[in-house]
């Protein structure tokens, strides 16, 4: 069964204390691996799809990286307006597949 | 600008009522979604539609209905026979289903019990 784990559950960095966010997956063939942004109250807003292992994709302070077994995404000197909960998804090969979501990360960045 | 409209944004249900979520996106993509999100669980695929006329049972359909009976539209109807219907509820869409491009999604309506 295809599984996605995410952690640690919830980060909390000071301002400009760099650091990464995990997500770790088993599935018997890969499509893709999303990683989306959400803002409390809002929608997950999409930020990076990473195809295959060695792969990687920057935006801003952000750069997602993927490997045959997880993704990192790095945060470079994070700033407080980059807390939100981060959600990876990862979308099987197959017929029929669906995105399989984790349970997110939550980071809180304090000023 | 381009993008997926859900209301309302807030919504309460009383005891054996039937309600409709809407979904609208102008993205002119085939493919829509609805997931349920619950506090410290992932996104659950309800129902999608592939393209207009044609939707397919998520991994938890049931208590909930579907139509799309336009390629902008794909409403979800929460039954009373769906007994915990508290949660956020998401629609996306996609330019194609089974296809690696991003499902983007709209802002998301929360439906409370009264």
């Amino acid at each position: 069964e295809d599984q996605v784990t995410q952690s640690p559950e919830a980060l909390r960095l000071q301002e400009g204390e760099s650091s990464s966010l995990n997500c770790s997956y088993t599935v018997s063939g890969l499509r893709g691996l999303f990683w989306y942004r959400q803002d409390p109250g809002k929608g997950p807003e999409f930020l990076f799809t990473l195809y295959s292992a060695g792969e990687e994709k920057e935006k801003e302070r952000l750069k997602a990286t993927l490997t045959k077994k997880e993704s990192f995404l790095h945060i470079t000197a994070p700033k407080p307006e980059d807390s939100a909960t981060y959600l990876c998804a990862l979308y099987p090969t197959g017929a029929n597949s669906k995105l399989t979501f984790g349970k997110g990360i939550t980071l809180s960045v304090r000023p | 600008d381009g993008g997926i409209t859900q209301s309302p944004k807030y919504l309460f249900r009383k005891e054996g009522q039937n309600v409709t979520l809407s979904c609208e996106q102008n993205l002119n993509h085939d493919a829509m979604y609805w997931y349920r999100q619950d506090p410290g669980q992932g996104l659950r695929l309800i129902y999608y539609s592939q393209i207009v006329n044609d939707f397919q049972k998520g991994d938890i359909a049931e208590g909930y209905s579907v139509s799309r009976e336009k390629k902008e539209s794909f409403p979800l109807t929460v039954t009373s026979a769906q007994k915990n219907p508290t949660a956020f509820y998401l629609c996306a869409s996609s330019w194609a289903f089974n296809s690696n491009q991003p499902q983007h999604f709209g802002d998301g309506t929360r439906l409370s019990i009264l």
